[in-house]
């Protein structure tokens, strides 16, 4: 059991480029999470998804910022025209459902040169 | 907003009960208690979680107040590898967990 995979782990932009995250849920998980860590702070909630559908977005930035998880392959976030402050830690988490313990991935650290 | 709030950092010696307190003060009647801990340059590992009754595993205990609004983690005998920053959050009416700003527990020999 290969846990959540996420690639890249580190990831370095210039300003303006695209960003784009991949997440590879735990297998036989549908409920995908989206978290971003700023440099020491905490767990900042972005997107919750299930297959092909955004179930809640509330923590995602209004622009630039999207993400989907279609029914094949893993889930994608993606950062538009990046800015220094994107600079983060970006997690992805799996579960079972709302109430299920949720499994982390190791991250993808983004820098915006 | 979601309000979960815990303390900023707590100490421990080796070998010793650590009871990490957090506040859950916007929680609704379905919502799970969640913990996790990380450690430097890694992703959050699950802890524990609960609805209503006190819970145990291998790693830790989890005691819930009666009505719902704290919740308290408990290591009962802290090692070295215990020292990490732990979160506590709530899923806000059935979705996604909100974190609160974690504390860093320092474990010393």
């Amino acid at each position: 059991n290969a846990g959540v995979m996420q690639n890249p782990r580190h990831l370095v932009r210039r300003r303006g480029q695209e960003a784009r995250l991949r997440c590879s849920p735990m297998k036989g998980h549908s409920h995908v999470y989206w978290y971003r860590q700023l440099p020491e702070e905490g767990l900042k909630f972005m997107v919750y998804l299930q297959k092909e559908n955004i179930i809640d977005e509330s923590g995602m930035p209004k622009e630039r910022f999207s993400a989907e998880f279609p029914k094949e392959g893993p889930s994608i976030l993606r950062i538009q025209q990046v800015v220094r402050g994107d600079s983060a830690a970006y997690f992805c988490a799996s579960s079972n459902g709302a109430n299920y313990g949720y499994t982390f991935g190791s991250g993808t650290r983004l820098t915006v040169v | 907003d979601a309000k979960t709030t815990q303390p900023n950092s707590m100490e421990s010696n080796e070998e010793e009960p650590v009871h990490l307190p957090c506040n859950h003060s916007t929680i609704s009647g379905t919502d799970y208690i969640h913990w996790y801990r990380q450690l430097p340059s890694q992703g959050p590992e699950y802890v524990i979680h609960g609805l209503t009754s006190n819970v145990n595993n291998r790693m830790a205990s989890l005691a819930i107040a009666e009505d719902r609004k704290s919740s308290t983690l408990i290591l009962h005998r802290a090692t070295l590898r215990d020292a990490a920053v732990y979160y506590c959050g709530d899923n806000q009416a059935g979705t996604a967990l909100i974190f609160g700003k974690g504390t860093t527990l320092s474990v010393s020999s």
